[in-house]
């Protein structure tokens, strides 16, 4: 099960700034950095943010990832239709043998 | 440009395998990892191993450990996850990726449905 807690939803309306949180651990965000993943209806994840707050080439600048502690976030300003989608944060854990650990996920809908 | 490219969607019983394959093309096969993630219906992502294939070397999510295999075959670019004893909380879509390490998955395969169903 996954041990990255994310709120269920998140929603705003086109033009305006979302704000997902991801809580963790000393284990995981506490000590390794944060992906951020983004997956369309009936599509595969892509890769949104990594290493914290870096962007992977084409991904829009309105997307921002910050890290403090054992916490995360990810930005999403001027919000657009295109962005609805369910969001996962993620991180390596360095508790017993090393795995990757998912957050919860947060469904962005654009209104 | 890596491109994973994963094999077609499984029905199986109960109590028996399914092998899924992920075949990637661009970049050198053997310099990187694969890693395979699984979403159960309406679920969330989670983590069940991942394979060096230079090295041979797989380890797995604690979960799946004794359940799972993940191998590679560096001679056709193609990654392998079988799970056995199979039931019908195993219906997921299983995904392989490139394993970057800190710097996330990336890309993805297009994932490959595995129904549970006697």
């Amino acid at each position: 099960q996954s041990v990255l807690t994310q709120p269920p939803s998140a929603s705003g309306t086109p033009g305006q700034r979302v704000t997902i949180s991801c809580s963790g651990s000393s284990s995981n965000i506490g000590s390794n950095t944060v992906n951020w993943y983004q997956q369309l209806p009936g599509t595969a994840p892509k890769l949104l943010i990594y290493s914290n707050n870096q962007r992977p080439s084409g991904v829009p600048d309105r997307f921002s990832g910050s890290k403090s502690g054992t916490s995360a976030s990810l930005a999403i300003s001027g919000l657009q239709s295109e962005d609805e989608a369910d969001y996962y944060c993620a991180a390596w854990d360095d508790s017993l043998n090393a795995h990757y650990v998912f957050g919860t996920g947060t469904k962005v809908t654009v209104l | 440009q890596v491109q994973l490219v994963q094999s077609g969607a499984e029905v199986k019983k109960p109590g028996s395998s399914v092998k899924v394959s992920c075949k990637a093309s661009g970049g050198t096969f053997s310099s990187y990892t694969i890693s395979w993630v699984r979403q159960a219906p309406g679920q969330g992502l989670e983590w069940m191993g991942r394979i060096i294939p230079i090295l041979g070397i797989a380890n797995y999510a604690q979960k799946f450990q004794g359940r799972v295999t993940i191998t590679a075959d560096k001679s056709t670019s193609t990654a392998y996850m079988e799970l056995s004893s199979l039931r019908s909380e195993d219906t997921a879509v299983y995904y392989c990726a490139r394993d970057r390490g800190l710097l996330g998955f990336d890309p993805w395969g297009q994932g490959t449905l595995v129904t549970v169903s006697s």
